[in-house]
């Protein structure tokens, strides 16, 4: 993928886990960053737009920022609901094309 | 809220052709990027192409160049995907996603367009077998 993902991470309920996207200049770094949640056997969902922007009904415990090239998605007080695989996507000034990370596996341990 | 309503599962052989469609309410076509993404089982998103706000135009990824149509029809808002010349590497779920159309400034004073897809349809998954 074009944009790196960390393949799985964990936590306990009720932690804090942050899970990065990193790119490069063509693309994180002169773009917005999205966040999608895509729990199991369904849609993916929008969960953080413009880099730190949460759509309506989307909890605050879903934090997004964006640093250079690299994008992190921050999560508190973690939930076994919050399983699921989590992913970045930007536009690509050089593709022109959308690009998504690999997706990231996060267990609720 | 924008809602996306696909078409049902298909079956087709291979060098087939297959056409999705996407129903859109709550909001109009010209209100929104459309956008096409594909899951290949187990793995993980695929952009196939999409309306870009910058260029004012529809864009496809390089992958799909030649083998992928995307239009609309604006009196129903409905978008449709057509892939031809289909092989067992096309078995996977379509999904129409739709994003906002425009951008805003960013805190640097610089005007970025949105290219998140704030709504997603509920998939359409594409067999093709022989």
């Amino acid at each position: 993928s074009v944009l790196t993902q960390p393949p799985s991470v964990s936590a306990a309920p009720g932690q804090r886990v942050t899970i990065s996207c990193s790119g490069s200049s063509s693309n994180i770094g002169n773009n917005y960053v999205s966040w999608y949640q895509q729990l199991p056997g369904t849609a993916p969902k929008l969960l953080i737009y413009d880099n730190n922007k949460r759509p309506s009904g989307i909890p605050g415990r879903f934090s997004g920022s964006k640093s250079g090239t690299s994008a992190t998605l921050g999560i508190t007080g973690l939930q076994t609901g919050d399983e699921a695989d989590y992913y970045c996507g930007t536009w690509s000034n050089s593709l022109s094309a959308v690009v998504f990370g690999g997706g990231t596996k996060l267990t609720v341990l | 809220q924008v809602q996306l309503l696909q078409s049902g599962a298909e079956v087709k052989k291979p060098g087939a052709s297959v056409k999705v469609s996407c129903k859109v309410s709550g909001y109009t076509l010209t209100e929104l990027s459309m956008h096409w993404v594909r899951q290949t089982p187990g793995k993980g998103l695929e952009w196939m192409g999409g309306f870009d706000p910058e260029e004012g135009e529809t864009v496809y990824a390089q992958k799909f160049q030649g083998r992928v149509t995307m239009t609309d029809d604006r009196s129903t808002d409905t978008v449709y995907m057509e892939l031809s010349s289909l092989t067992s590497e096309d078995t996977a779920v379509y999904y129409c996603a739709a994003g906002y159309r425009g951008g805003s400034y960013g805190p640097d004073g610089y005007y970025y367009y949105h290219y998140g897809m704030d709504g997603w349809g509920q998939g359409t998954t594409v067999t093709v077998s022989s």
